[in-house]
């Protein structure tokens, strides 16, 4: 079946500007999770969705990122006034629910000129 | 200190060799336990969830202590196919993972 989507896969844009990565869970999957991975490093908790609401935050580095899961299913995540330090992969997760799984997107490599 | 500990490596072994990974985490309140694989430029993909009694998945073998807050993961004869970064993960309360940076397996011919 098909998994977890993301889209862009790759996007370069410059410093300042607005972005939006997009992700499409698993179906039927009710958590979905943001991540972000930087060279060398892994994978950064940012934000946590149970359903339509954000479960968990306490990743999102400051207010500049904002992500939304409207109707419980896809889900986007918003960074506006991108700055050099943004750079890096995005990763959407789902899973089943609390405590299951997580299974990963290709993920967005974004990188900020 | 990081909350999830792992050797970076590289470990670099021959085809058929056995090769352990170990990994410490820092919050004793850590509900869930798992090894990940992760291929260069790729996402990660679950490898194998780790339970206290231990389990086995073929030639992966897991392994949880909680008193010392410690993961291991054992492979088996080694496959020129296993070359790639295994990530331990620790899943707390809320949901949330915490990764490892990763340990960087090369296997050699």
């Amino acid at each position: 079946g098909a998994g977890v989507s993301q889209t862009p896969s790759n996007k370069v844009t410059e410093k300042g500007k607005y972005v939006e990565l997009r992700c499409d869970p698993i179906s039927g999957h009710t958590a979905l999770y943001w991540y972000r991975q930087s060279l060398g490093q892994g994978p950064e908790f940012l934000i946590y969705f149970q359903g339509t609401g954000a479960a968990d935050d306490s990743g999102l580095p400051n207010d500049r990122f904002f992500a939304v899961r409207p109707e419980g299913s896809v889900s986007t995540l918003k960074i506006q006034r991108t700055e050099r330090g943004d750079s890096a992969v995005y990763l959407c997760a789902s899973s089943l629910g609390a405590n299951q799984p997580q299974h990963f997107g290709d993920g967005t490599r974004l990188s900020i000129l | 200190r990081k909350e999830v500990e792992q050797d970076p490596g590289p470990f670099n072994v021959p085809e058929g060799a056995t090769v352990a990974f170990n990994c410490t985490y820092s919050n004793s309140a850590s509900q869930s336990f798992f090894w990940y694989r992760q291929d260069c430029r790729k996402e990660p993909k679950l490898l194998m969830s780790v339970y206290s009694s231990g389990n086995e998945d073929g030639r992966f073998t897991a392994q949880l202590n909680r008193a010392s807050q410690y993961i291991s993961l054992l492979i088996r004869d080694s496959k020129l196919s296993d070359s790639a970064t295994y990530l331990c993960v620790v899943g707390g309360a809320t949901n949330k993972l915490i990764f490892g940076t990763g340990t960087l397996l090369a296997v050699q011919p």
